[in-house]
């Protein structure tokens, strides 16, 4: 099963906002509600940011947030921060079988 | 406050062995699925492997099926992954991750290297 596809890096200034994209097939992101994304800062572990398309993890700021429309999934970081400069990383259940995408760099400039 | 800490990691030569582990604490383990989740290094995550709470169904990515076994010890809350036939592609970081609601809870990670 391939990877998700993502853009390798997006980049925005303080205040703004930012969407990553997301996408895979019918047979993960446009076939089930089961898409979660995930921060990771370097030498860290990851860390949950959005569950099941759109469900924010308590103490998760509501900056954050997530859509789906077919096979492409969407995170939203709006009023972007320093601090959220890292990797994220989408995810799908596909069934059978679980699918992460091949990462996302932010950089807040 | 859920805790996973796995261990395990070790150099190992090519077509060596090395069984993972990850221990379990601040929750009912037999209550949830679980994962393993790796990252060469400089590199994205890649999904490994999951087992069932009562450890009856496991699936696994196609470049460890046949080599790699999950399982899972539910008196002892703890995740076990034994990796065979081991190769050099397989070095990478090694994270046990909760499911619920995505993987909500993950490991610090331990270190894979197989090198000759």
């Amino acid at each position: 099963h391939s990877a998700l596809t993502q853009p390798r890096s997006v980049s925005g200034s303080p205040g703004q906002s930012v969407t990553i994209s997301c996408t895979g097939t019918s047979s993960d992101v446009g076939g089930y509600n089961y898409v979660s994304w995930y921060q990771q800062h370097p030498g860290k572990a990851p860390k949950i940011m959005i569950y099941d398309v759109s469900g924010r993890p308590s103490g998760v700021p509501d900056r954050f947030s997530g859509s789906k429309s077919g096979n492409t999934a969407s995170l939203t970081i709006s009023a972007l921060q320093p601090e959220d400069e890292a990797d994220y990383y989408c995810c799908s259940y596909g069934g059978s079988y679980v699918v992460f995408g091949g990462g996302t760099k932010l950089t807040v400039l | 406050e859920v805790q996973l800490v796995d261990s395990g990691g070790d150099l190992v030569q090519p077509g060596g062995s090395l069984r993972l582990s990850c221990a379990a604490s601040g929750f009912t383990f037999n209550n949830y699925w679980m994962h393993w989740v790796r990252q060469a290094p400089g590199k994205g995550l890649v999904w490994v492997s999951r087992i069932h709470p009562d450890g009856t169904s496991t699936s696994y990515a196609d470049s460890v099926k046949g080599r790699f076994t999950i399982s899972r010890d539910n008196a002892k809350n703890t995740l076990y992954l034994q990796m065979n036939s081991l190769r050099a592609e397989d070095t990478a970081v090694y994270y046990c991750a909760r499911d619920s609601s995505g993987l909500g809870y993950w490991g610090q990670g331990t270190l894979v290297t197989v090198s000759s």
